[in-house]
């Protein structure tokens, strides 16, 4: 089964603790990102990386980090430095022009 | 930075009813995208259109890349409850990366059955 997963669905966070969500594809795509979902606001691009090694900042990343390590894996650590860090974070991946989308880690702080 | 203006921001129709919502950008775009997004879920790609003029439908959905190459339109036929839901347009700009999208802030759909 092809596709884009993510875990955990839902992730709490104490106050000053950092916290990673999971991003895998098995589609063999290159490209891959994360986003920021907020009520009433659309997708705010956190990260991508367009290769293996390689990533750049979108533009919200201050107060996250993210590797590349793995063409299948695309981790997102948000750190204590990220203040309001409630909301619901998407993983994408992209095929040519298409881009695909993980089901969602949504993150609650205690 | 680019601007995706998406509207109406909801709509509340009756179950049977057509639907059309529209997105324009302050730029021309090469790609326009169409996804649907349940609550909780992630997005899921409808419609996808490359070229200016295109008509492109998928099933009850039709969606067509704008001349201008600046607008695009997603139209629903014959509603059913299922189609509740956030829609979003998403574009690339010609003169943007290959690989970031610009994204509208969604319409809101309500199907009264």
């Amino acid at each position: 089964d092809g596709g884009i997963t993510q875990s955990p669905k839902y992730l709490f966070r104490k106050e000053g603790q950092n916290v990673t969500l999971s991003c895998e594809q098995n589609l063999n795509h290159d490209a891959m990102y994360w986003y920021r979902q907020d009520p009433g606001q659309g997708l705010r691009l956190i990260y991508y990386s367009q290769i293996v090694n390689d990533f750049q900042k979108g533009d919200i990343a201050e107060g996250y980090s993210v590797s590349r390590e793995k063409k299948e894996s695309f981790p997102l650590t948000v750190t204590s430095a990220q203040k309001n860090p409630t909301a619901f974070y998407l993983c994408a991946s992209t095929w040519k022009e298409t881009q695909y989308f993980g089901p969602g880690t949504r993150l609650l702080v205690l | 930075g680019q601007q995706l203006n998406q509207s109406p921001q909801s709509m509340f129709i009756q179950e049977g009813e057509d639907v059309s919502m529209n997105c324009t950008s302050s730029s021309i775009f090469n790609t326009w995208l169409w996804y649907k997004q349940d609550p909780g879920e992630g997005p899921v790609l409808l419609i996808a259109l490359y070229k200016a003029g295109e008509l492109t439908s998928n099933g009850r959905l039709t969606a067509q890349f704008g001349i201008t190459r600046k607008d695009s339109f997603l139209n629903i036929s014959a509603s059913i409850p299922s189609d509740v839901g956030i829609y979003f347009c998403a574009g690339r700009d010609s003169g943007g990366s290959n690989y970031k999208l610009t994204f509208g802030k969604g319409t809101l759909l309500t199907v009264n059955p």
